[in-house]
C-alpha cells in the first residue's frame, strides 16, 4: 500500500493565531512530500516541495514566513500557518512521493482550515 | 509553461452509460501523466500513471489511454459510485505535478 495520513483533519482558529498540520507516510519512506491547497470547486495548487533535511522550495506567490514547512524525517513534513487569517481558510493536502515507482504521489485526506 | 486542459468540466451519466473524459497537455518533458479520483472533502486517490504514448491502463471500469497531446479516461458502464471528480495530472523533470481543473462526473441509478 501507500497510505498518507494528515493531522487534524478539521481545525477552527481564530485570526492571528498558528496552526500546525502533519503529514505522515505510514507504509513507506517518502523522498518527497509535496503541499497543496485547493479552494472550492477549484483543482490542487501546489504551494511547496520538500526534502528530508533541507528548506522547502515555495511556488512563486507563497509566502515562506507565512507557511513553514519542516521535512525532519523520510516519514514526516508538517505545514504551520502563521499568524492566520480569514483569507488562508482552504483545503490543505498534503502528498508524499515515492521514487520507486517513479516518484507516484500518494495523497494524505487533506486538512479542512477555518479561520474565524 | 506546462497546461493541462480537462474537458468536459461536468459530465452525468445514466448508470451503464458508457463515456470518456479528455485531458490534453503542453509540457517540456513529460515523465508521466497521472490520473487521480477525488470524492468530495477528500484527498485524490491515485489511479493511473502513464508514460507513453501508445500505453494504456485498466482497473475495474476504468482504462486510461495515451497520445503524445493527450490522455483520455474511459469509463465503461459507470455505477454510481463512479461519481467522482477525475483529475489528470502531468509529472515534468522536477516531479511536479501540474492539475487539470478536473471533470465531475454523476452517476445516476
Amino acid at each position: 500500500g501507500a497510505v498518507v495520513s494528515q493531522h487534524p483533519s478539521r481545525v477552527i482558529c481564530k485570526s492571528g493565531t498558528s496552526v500546525k498540520i502533519e503529514c505522515r507516510s505510514l507504509d513507506f519512506q517518502a523522498t518527497t512530500m509535496f503541499w497543496y491547497r485547493q479552494f472550492p470547486k477549484q483543482s490542487l495548487m501546489l504551494m511547496a516541495t520538500s526534502n528530508e533535511g533541507s528548506k522547502a522550495t515555495y511556488e512563486q506567490g507563497v509566502e515562506k514566513d507565512k507557511f513553514l514547512i519542516n521535512h525532519a524525517s523520510l516519514t514526516l513534513s508538517t505545514l504551520t500557518v502563521t499568524s492566520a487569517h480569514p483569507e488562508d481558510s482552504s483545503f490543505y493536502i498534503c502528498s508524499a512521493g515515492r521514487r520507486e515507482i517513479s516518484e507516484t504521489q500518494y495523497f494524505g485526506p487533506g486538512t479542512r482550515l477555518l479561520v474565524l | 509553461e506546462d497546461q493541462v486542459t480537462q474537458s468536459p468540466e461536468a459530465l452525468r451519466l445514466q448508470e451503464g452509460e458508457s463515456s470518456s473524459l479528455n485531458c490534453s497537455y503542453t509540457v517540456s518533458g513529460l515523465r508521466g501523466l497521472f490520473w487521480y479520483r477525488q470524492d468530495p472533502g477528500k484527498g485524490p486517490e491515485f489511479l493511473f500513471t502513464l508514460y507513453s504514448a501508445g500505453e494504456e491502463k485498466e482497473k475495474e471500469r476504468l482504462k486510461a489511454t495515451l497520445t503524445k497531446k493527450e490522455s483520455f479516461l474511459h469509463i465503461t458502464a459507470p455505477k454510481p459510485e463512479d461519481s467522482a471528480t477525475y483529475l489528470c495530472a502531468v509529472q515534468a523533470n522536477d516531479y511536479k505535478l501540474s492539475f487539470g481543473a478536473g471533470t465531475t462526473v454523476t452517476v445516476r441509478a
